[in-house]
């Protein structure tokens, strides 16, 4: 069974300074790597998504992650962030089966200091 | 057009009570889930349907009943509700063609209280 793990509960950055959140994943084959995003009183909106292929991935709004096999990571990347970035972030794994399951990570909050 | 509607986005109601949620998706996808959200924005999947046939049940007490009339509708009821209940249910739909999992959308999220 697959599980996704974000170690960092909240962060909290500058504006206009880089950002990397962390997202490590176990499944036993190739997963299916997601990141959404959920503003405050929101749904969950998919950022940016990697199936296979290219292991670095562009998504909306200017971010990006990168795959990587041997470390079971796929870490989302923006390298300059805005205040209304402030949200929660979900890393997601899936793996194809008729369930089409996706399990999500507890989330990272990111905050923004003006 | 909303892809994802949800009705209704707050719902306010007494222990013991019966209620339902409601959801639509007009994106012709063939599968739909149910998703409930703590207050530690924790996200854990409770239902899924494809076309129509329940394909993922989760851990769920028996009082959460998932209804498709048809495949662009999945209904959630609840029946003798808890304390526990209290949480932002979502719905999400998505379209898996072969091996390509496609994306979930989700709905804007129905805020249960149970007092």
């Amino acid at each position: 069974a697959q599980s996704v793990t974000q170690p960092d509960i909240h962060i909290t950055v500058s504006e206009g300074a880089s950002l990397e959140l962390r997202c490590n994943y176990s499944y036993g084959a190739t997963p299916y790597l997601f990141w959404y995003v959920q503003s405050p009183g929101q749904g969950l909106q998919l950022l940016l998504k990697y199936f296979s292929g290219d292991t670095l991935v562009q998504g909306i709004k200017g971010f990006e992650a990168e795959f990587k096999r041997s470390q079971s990571s796929f870490n989302l990347r923006k390298p300059s962030v805005h205040w209304s970035d402030a949200a929660e972030y979900f890393c997601a794994v899936g793996a194809w089966s008729s369930a089409s399951k996706i399990i999500f990570g507890s989330g990272t909050r990111l905050s923004i200091r003006p | 057009d909303t892809a994802v509607s949800q009705t209704p986005k707050y719902l306010v109601t007494q222990m013991g009570n019966d209620k339902s949620i409601k959801c639509e998706q007009n994106l012709g996808h063939d599968t739909m889930y149910w998703y409930k959200q703590d207050s530690k924005k924790f996200l854990k999947i409770m239902f899924s349907y494809n076309n129509k046939e329940l394909i993922i049940n989760e851990t769920v007490p028996n009082r959460f009943s998932p209804k498709s009339p048809d495949k662009a509708h999945l209904n959630l009821h609840i029946n003798s509700l808890e304390l526990g209940d209290s949480a932002v249910y979502f719905c999400a739909s998505s379209q898996v063609v072969q091996r390509d999992q496609g994306e979930q959308y989700f709905g804007p999220g129905t805020r249960l209280t149970v007092t």
